[in-house]
């Protein structure tokens, strides 16, 4: 398989829930990135992370937490999430952080109730 | 701060008709990308472009980097039903950095057959 593949495609949580989003990336890649995509609105940056070390975080609640175990593959774990994080959760990743040109992920479709 | 202003927000023509779309900033980038996103899919890179007054083509597409590197455009000729999604410009800099690159919030292309 190649490119960035993102698990599940789909998620209905409630918010007492704890999931978690998968992310791999088959390219080679040293910087991995999670952004979030809600309508209407600009891609929103969410966590970086360059070769397996978080390089940044953009003032994202606590609710998230992101974990990168080796340098292919990033996860993000969620849990007591709001309404309002419904949105499409995608996974990004370059050759490093100096490569400007990001590929990504299908993406989870995140749906809390 | 830096923002991406893309228009127009939607737009629907006929198949066959020609159009542009616009990606504006009051912010120089050292690179700009442009990425087509489909429904229930991530967006993937159509272009980079890295010098002002660059132009580059892909099949009938044409894409332009402004001379001050803040702007950039896209115009389709002859437009087809496959090009129907959402259309994002990405710009980086002015310190190339993938962690840097801000989204505008794109321009929703609908093609009628």
């Amino acid at each position: 398989e190649t490119g960035v593949t993102q698990t599940p495609r789909h998620l209905v949580m409630g918010m007492t829930n704890k999931k978690s989003l998968k992310c791999e990336q088959h390219l080679g890649h040293n910087a991995m990135y999670w952004y979030k995509q809600s309508a209407k609105k600009p891609l929103e940056l969410m966590f970086v992370y360059s070769l397996e070390e978080r390089v940044e975080n953009n003032s994202v609640p606590s609710r998230f937490s992101p974990e990168c175990p080796n340098s292919s593959h990033l996860f993000l774990h969620l849990h007591t999430l709001q309404p309002e994080d419904s949105a499409l959760y995608l996974c990004a990743s370059s050759q490093d952080l100096e490569e400007d040109t990001q590929y990504f992920g299908p993406g989870t479709r995140l749906t809390v109730l | 701060t830096q923002l991406l202003e893309q228009s127009p927000q939607f737009l629907s023509i006929q198949e066959g008709e020609n159009l542009t779309v616009y990606c504006n900033s009051s912010s120089v980038f050292s690179s700009l990308q442009w990425y087509r996103q489909e429904p229930g899919e991530g967006p993937v890179l159509l272009v980079t472009v890295v010098t002002g007054g660059e132009v580059k083509k892909l099949k009938r597409l044409t894409f332009q980097f402004g001379d001050a590197r803040k702007d950039s455009s896209l115009h389709i000729t002859a437009a087809q039903p496959g090009d129907t999604g959402l259309y994002l410009c990405a710009g980086a800099g002015p310190y190339s950095s993938a962690s840097k690159i801000i989204f505008g919030s794109g321009t929703r292309l609908s093609i009628r057959p």
